[in-house]
């Protein structure tokens, strides 16, 4: 079975400042591992997605994010926050073992971005 | 493309009442998944369908729901009779076979169940 913690239900930053949202998976195979953003009212929108090669992914809105094998985690930086990256932050992971082709998502963390 | 297109995107209804939502996948994509997304769960993954076949369905929660894909472009989530607990939104997305598993949600259905 494949399992999504992420750490922190709320994280709330200076805009300008540094974000960082903690994300840690479980997965007895390599997974591919994904962020998802949603803002108020909306649908998920893939932020970025790591399947193989580079562990340094980048993605939309200057988010990026790194994968570490030996810490099993893949934790979503970007250096500056902006007032528009308030939302609620989804990881993801999916790691096909038995044929079951769905993602599982963490429970989410709520950005918020303070003037 | 239009991506993945949901409807109705918001629903209010009575407890008993039959509740129809309905989802168009984007085209060319061979999976459907319907997620439902609530304060205290978080989100969830109710059924998914490749191909049209319902591949797994263990996230119903119970009979009162059913899904169903009679063909590549459509799908319907039904909730018979309605209870307020089932009141959260529900997503839609679909995928290509190919590819790393990237998923195309829809912008959701909010249901609420008075």
């Amino acid at each position: 079975a494949q399992s999504v913690t992420q750490l922190g239900s709320h994280v709330s930053v200076s805009e300008g400042a540094l974000v960082l949202l903690r994300c840690n998976y479980s997965s007895s195979v390599p997974p591919y591992l994904f962020w998802y953003v949603q803002y108020p009212n909306q649908g998920l929108q893939l932020l970025l997605k790591y399947t193989t090669g580079a562990t340094l992914v980048k993605g939309i809105n200057g988010f990026e994010a790194e994968f570490k094998k030996s810490e099993t985690s893949f934790h979503l930086t970007k250096p500056s926050a902006h007032m528009s990256d308030a939302a609620e932050y989804f990881c993801a992971v999916s790691a096909d073992v038995t044929g079951r082709r769905a993602l599982t998502f963490g429970s989410g963390t709520r950005l918020q971005v303070q003037p | 493309d239009a991506g993945v297109i949901q409807s109705p995107r918001h629903e209010v209804t009575e407890m008993g009442q039959e509740v129809t939502l309905r989802c168009k996948p984007i085209s060319g994509h061979d999976y459907l998944f319907w997620y439902r997304q609530t304060m205290m769960r978080g989100l969830e993954l109710l059924i998914y369908f490749n191909n049209n076949v319902p591949i797994d369905d263990s996230g119903m929660p119970e009979d009162r729901f059913s899904a169903k894909m009679p063909n590549a472009s459509f799908s319907t989530l039904k909730i018979q009779p309605s209870e307020p607990r089932d009141s959260a939104v529900y997503f839609c997305a679909s995928r290509l076979e190919q590819g790393p598993d990237t998923q195309y949600f829809g912008p959701g259905t909010r249901l609420t169940v008075l």
